[in-house]
């Protein structure tokens, strides 16, 4: 089935370290969302990408959404402990197949203060 | 207050038992969704049901059930059938529309085999 690589799944920073999480689809994807998730929470949902070469910010954190649309990825400019979670990319196919996202395996964030 | 309303937050399950977690909504939307997480993966969808009275089947719906008798209730069964049931689920709608605004989840349930 499709699947949405997440890389990495793991990243320590210190903080006021920069953050950046990649996510890639071997499929031409309809849209992408972005997700973020605290320790012991759910997802909550950051953004949505649907413009080929797309980018958008909201304050510290950039989203990318590749001119292939194929590829994403978020990245976090000079890190606070608020951003500690897990991020995960959540791609949309379009046609035919089950409805809903096809979430990457998301990549924590560690901050070390 | 609108939001999604999951329950319990806690369940344990014994050996060949079926459970059932309740998921209800008052956003007043149509699509519903189940997923499933499990540690260090993502979240894989079980069921979803774009309106009242129908269903489809996501990803991995072995061993699960769910109905869609009212708009603002989706309740997930765990059958004795699905056999590694302990993760984390997660009941999510989607707002109609172009979808700008992303998937609202609920606070999800631990199930947990004993």
């Amino acid at each position: 089935g499709q699947q949405v690589m997440q890389i990495p799944q793991y990243q320590h920073v210190q903080e006021g370290e920069d953050f950046t999480t990649y996510c890639n689809s071997s499929t031409t994807l309809s849209n992408i969302q972005w997700y973020k998730q605290r320790p012991g929470g759910h997802p909550v949902f950051l953004i949505q990408l649907v413009k080929s070469g797309e980018v958008k910010k909201q304050k510290r954190l950039t989203f990318q959404f590749g001119e292939a649309k194929k590829n994403s990825s978020l990245h976090i400019t000079a890190t606070q402990t608020t951003d500690v979670g897990t991020y995960f990319c959540a791609g949309k196919y379009s046609g035919g197949g089950a409805d809903g996202l096809t979430f990457g395996k998301g990549t924590h964030l560690i901050i070390q203060p | 207050d609108g939001g999604i309303t999951q329950s319990p937050k806690y369940l344990f399950r014994k050996e060949g038992q079926n459970v059932t977690l309740s998921c209800e909504q008052n956003l007043n939307h149509d699509a519903m969704y189940w997923y499933r997480q499990d540690p260090g993966q993502g979240l894989r969808l079980i069921y979803y049901s774009q309106i009242v009275n129908d269903f489809q089947k996501g990803d991995i719906a072995e061993g699960y059930s769910v109905s869609r008798e009212k708009k603002e209730s989706f309740p997930l069964t765990v059958t004795s059938a699905q056999k590694n049931p302990t993760a984390f689920y997660l009941c999510a709608t989607k707002s109609p529309g172009q979808g700008a605004y992303g998937y609202t989840f609920g606070s999800g349930t631990r199930l947990t085999v004993v």
